[in-house]
């Protein structure tokens, strides 16, 4: 079974602009959770997409968006970029139940000029 | 929200030595994870441990959910070891973990 995959692996972008980071989850699950990963806050959780719907988010600010389409795939964007949204962004997947194990890709690292 | 500690923050091992991890957690949870972030930044799953032992290999994990903590067994430590080791635990649903601040293991020669 394949892993779930994250594209692309590396970004450069500018402030002020806007960019999408995917994220494909196991064959079969239906649950993406996105996370960002910095030096200063570490590991901290974004929001959860189930069947095509936000089920959680955490605390960022609207700039941060996110979709799930009808195959599971997810994508998150980011707009009008700050340098303090240079991180790695991980995404997660599972089955979506109420104790499933998650699964992370390699992630996405941006970097934020 | 509910709080991940982890110890020791940093650890310096010769290869072949055998090292502990913990986990302390401020609520009760229903399930506990451990990961391995590798220098590429990908976070390989270690162990999906609620309570009780498992072990896999050189590696086993013991959760205590009564006493709210885990540990991270590592013997014979190898210098592929290396890299940053997270446990996390879940707030309010499965998909939404709280991570601790890691260990960061360097095995030496």
């Amino acid at each position: 079974k394949a892993g779930v995959t994250q594209t692309p692996r590396y970004l450069i972008k500018t402030r002020g602009q806007q960019v999408t980071l995917s994220c494909s989850p196991i064959s079969g699950h239906r649950s993406v959770s996105w996370y960002q990963q910095t030096p200063g806050q570490g590991l901290q959780f974004l929001f959860e997409y189930f069947s095509e719907t936000q089920r959680n988010k955490g605390n960022f600010p609207g700039r941060f968006s996110g979709r799930q389409f009808s195959n599971s795939r997810s994508e998150m964007n980011v707009s009008t970029l700050e340098l303090g949204d240079s991180a790695l962004y991980l995404c997660a997947s599972s089955s979506g139940g109420t104790r499933s194990e998650q699964f992370f890709g390699p992630g996405t690292r941006l970097t934020v000029l | 929200g509910i709080q991940v500690e982890q110890s020791p923050p940093d650890l310096i091992l010769q290869e072949g030595a055998n090292s502990t991890l913990r986990c302390n957690f401020s609520d009760s949870v229903n399930n506990l994870q451990w990961f391995h972030q590798n220098p590429w930044g990908q976070l390989i799953n270690l162990f999906y441990i609620p309570s009780g032992t498992k072990q896999n290999g050189r590696l086993s994990a013991t959760t205590v959910a009564t006493e709210r903590y885990s540990l991270l067994y590592i013997s014979s430590s190898q210098t592929t070891d290396s890299g940053v080791y997270f446990c996390a635990v879940p707030t309010g649903t499965a998909s939404k973990l709280t991570f601790g601040t890691g260990t960061r293991l360097q095995v030496t020669l």
